[in-house]
């Protein structure tokens, strides 16, 4: 199947830091791209679409100013937490999605993030 | 957004087949439906895709009634390893769509 790499897997950043996660779609270029947010024993959480060239949507009670979202390739989309609090901390998980293959959406491994 | 309803978990011995059904009522005409699973800490992992009847591929097999407003996905033979929460989903339609997750399946595979 298609394949979606997030990097980097774990990262561990101070409180008042930012930290950027990419997402790249490895063999298909994803038009549509998905930001997740999970807490242990929990669902995922929609964060945010992005369309490549333009704005992300966010869903509601998410704050674009903290989560910044970018889609600048067809290939890559990335999520910057700024001024990231320990609150912050979860699992964030992107996908994409394949236009090609029936719209089937493929998600990345996923990035653990701990704020300190 | 088509809302879905699962069995928050389900219970199964090695070697026994396992059906998960999804509840789907508000299923729009050109929405798929797609199943996940998904390990702890890792993304979840692309099972089948179906849009109506049956579809089956090397792991699994997807029922769909002819109403679309429910899908069973099949797991034959079920080994330790498939112990993982699954995930049934509805969109990816043509067009610009969002996939909102439900809360899923918890299947636990027994000896």
């Amino acid at each position: 199947g298609a394949v979606v790499s997030q990097h980097p897997s774990w990262v561990i950043c101070k409180s008042g830091t930012s930290v950027k996660i990419e997402c790249r779609s490895l063999d298909f270029q994803a038009t549509t791209m998905f930001w997740y947010r999970q807490f242990p024993k929990q669902s995922l959480m929609l964060m945010a679409t992005s369309n490549e060239g333009s704005k992300a949507t966010y869903e509601q009670g998410v704050e674009k100013d903290k989560f910044l979202i970018n889609h600048a390739s067809l290939t890559l989309s990335t999520l910057t937490v700024t001024s990231a609090h320990p609150e912050d901390s979860s699992f964030y998980i992107c996908s994409a999605r394949d236009g090609q293959a029936g719209n089937t959406i493929y998600f990345g491994e996923g990035s653990w993030l701990t704020v300190v | 957004l088509a809302k879905t309803t699962q069995p928050i978990s389900m219970d199964s011995y090695e070697g026994q087949e396992v059906n998960i059904t999804c509840s789907h009522n508000n299923i729009a005409t050109n929405d798929y439906i797609t199943w996940y699973q998904q390990f702890p800490s890792q993304g979840p992992r692309f099972i089948i895709q179906g849009y109506k009847t049956k579809v089956t591929n090397e792991v699994a097999s997807l029922f769909i009634p002819a109403d679309r407003k429910s899908s069973t996905l099949s797991l034959p033979r079920v080994s330790l390893s498939d112990t993982a929460v699954y995930y049934c989903l509805v969109g990816g339609g043509t067009g610009f769509q969002k996939l909102v997750f439900g809360t899923g399946t918890r299947l636990l595979v027994s000896p």
